[in-house]
């Protein structure tokens, strides 16, 4: 089957790094997505990675290993409104171009 | 602002009523997605269109729910004899497919449907 594993919650400080985990299952892989979604809102696009490594985007940055079906999201400097759910998604070379969601990780920052 | 629109943001209805929700995706995109999202899950597929063709379906969507993309521009998602359990946020995103192209998905506002 094909699956998206993210911790539910997290929990860090203001100013801080925090760095949130994903790790898939799925037939095959052609790109993970990572969204931020406020309570209440849509998601946002964040990042996307096809190749091994690092992309840095300003503060958040997102790291892929395909041979370990494992991705993260690290945020830097961490302020009040990053609070949030962030969700995680892989688009499977099999799945007709429709992206397998995980349930999101609830980051919840603290003064 | 990702510039799809949905409309309305907020609809209550009463069960077994129908409704209809409207998107209006990114300009140049030409595939268009439907998603239904419930507190604390991702968003669940429920149908995606290129350009005006219907491509795919979720298998787990029921026979109440339809989804159309007239001239490949808006698209309308309609469910009939509304359920409690339909109660969720419609999510509508669109991205634009073509070589070389991430085809990363952009999300509207969505639509909060309330069903009593």
């Amino acid at each position: 089957g094909q699956n998206i594993d993210q911790p539910t919650e997290m929990t860090a400080t203001e100013g801080a790094i925090v760095q949130i985990n994903c790790t898939y299952q799925t037939s095959g892989f052609n790109g993970l997505f990572w969204y931020q979604q406020h309570a209440g809102e849509a998601p946002t696009f964040l990042s996307y990675n096809v190749l091994d490594g690092l992309e840095e985007k300003g503060r958040f940055s997102s790291f892929l290993s395909r041979s370990k079906g494992y991705s993260y999201l690290l945020l830097k400097e961490l302020q009040m409104k990053d609070s949030a759910s962030y969700l995680c998604a892989v688009r499977g070379r099999d799945s007709n171009y429709q992206l397998i969601w995980g349930a999101g990780t609830k980051l919840i920052i603290k003064p | 602002d990702t510039g799809v629109s949905q409309d309305p943001r907020h609809k209550i209805t009463k069960r077994g009523q129908n409704v209809t929700f409207r998107c209006d995706p990114i300009s140049e995109h030409n595939r268009l997605y439907w998603y239904r999202q419930t507190l604390g899950q991702g968003p669940e597929f429920l149908t995606y269109f290129q350009n005006e063709a219907q491509l795919e379906k979720s298998r787990l969507l029921s026979d109440r729910f339809s989804a159309e993309r007239p001239k490949g521009s808006f698209s309308t998602l309609e469910i009939q004899r509304t359920e409690q359990g339909d109660s969720a946020m419609y999510l509508c995103a669109s991205s634009l497919e073509s070589s070389g192209t991430s085809d990363t998905q952009y999300f509207g506002p969505g639509t909060r449907l309330t069903v009593l």
